[in-house]
């Protein structure tokens, strides 16, 4: 059974732009959650979409979103980027929401974002 | 601050020894707790899960100890390997799978020959 992939794996931006990233989580899964890496702040929970909802939020600001397609598919957007938005985006999938025994997350790959 | 922490942000062992990763958390409504595995440029990858209703859990070379009284999780692996050199993360599900995982800031296994 194939991964969870993430595309782009890397993106360079500029300051002001907005960007999106997908995620096809692993197949039969209907849980896609989100989470930023830095090093100086580490794994970080965005939000997590199950059945097209969004389900939970970290905290961040409004610029981050994201949405669930039908198929399960994710996409999370962030607008007006700042420099401190470089980090390693990483998505999850779980056959069904929130972290728990039988619900094991699954990442993918990451997309590392350049902020410049 | 940090919900769940590493004691030490690198640990350096010899090739056929055992490690052994600790981690602190400070929540002590979590009831389950992981252990992943991030190689360069992968992401995090799944060990082993425990639940806080067990003190031990073992796994394919891998043990993960919960203590509830001093709030610690330990991953041991033994006879290590090359292959286990990576960065190791705690987490733990503290809002009953509401709130996302929290990891720890992760403890890099290096191996030595």
């Amino acid at each position: 059974k194939a991964g969870v992939t993430q595309t782009p794996r890397y993106l360079i931006k500029t300051r002001g732009q907005q960007v999106t990233l997908s995620c096809s989580p692993i197949s039969g899964h209907r849980s896609v959650s989100w989470y930023q890496q830095t090093p100086g702040q580490g794994l970080q929970f965005l939000f997590e979409y199950f059945s097209e909802t969004q389900r939970n939020k970290g905290n961040f600001p409004g610029r981050f979103s994201g949405r669930q397609f039908s198929n399960s598919r994710s996409e999370m957007n962030v607008s007006t980027l700042e420099l401190g938005d470089s980090a390693l985006y990483l998505c999850a999938s779980s056959l069904a929401r929130g972290a728990g025994p039988g619900k094991t997350q699954y990442f993918g790959p990451g997309t590392r974002l350049l902020v410049l | 601050g940090e919900s769940v922490g590493l004691h030490l942000p690198t640990l350096s062992v010899q090739e056929g020894d055992n490690s052994i990763i600790n981690c602190a958390y400070s929540n002590s409504a979590s009831d389950y707790f992981i252990w992943y595995k991030q190689e360069s440029g992968k992401g995090p990858q799944f060990i082993i899960d425990i639940r806080s209703n067990m003190d031990k859990r073992q796994g394919q070379r891998v043990t993960v100890l919960l203590n509830k009284t001093v709030k610690h999780l330990s991953l041991q692996i033994a006879a290590t390997q090359p292959g286990d050199s990576a960065v190791y993360f705690c987490a733990e599900d503290s809002g009953g799978g509401a709130d996302g995982l929290t990891f720890g800031k992760g403890t890099h296994l290096i191996i030595q020959p």
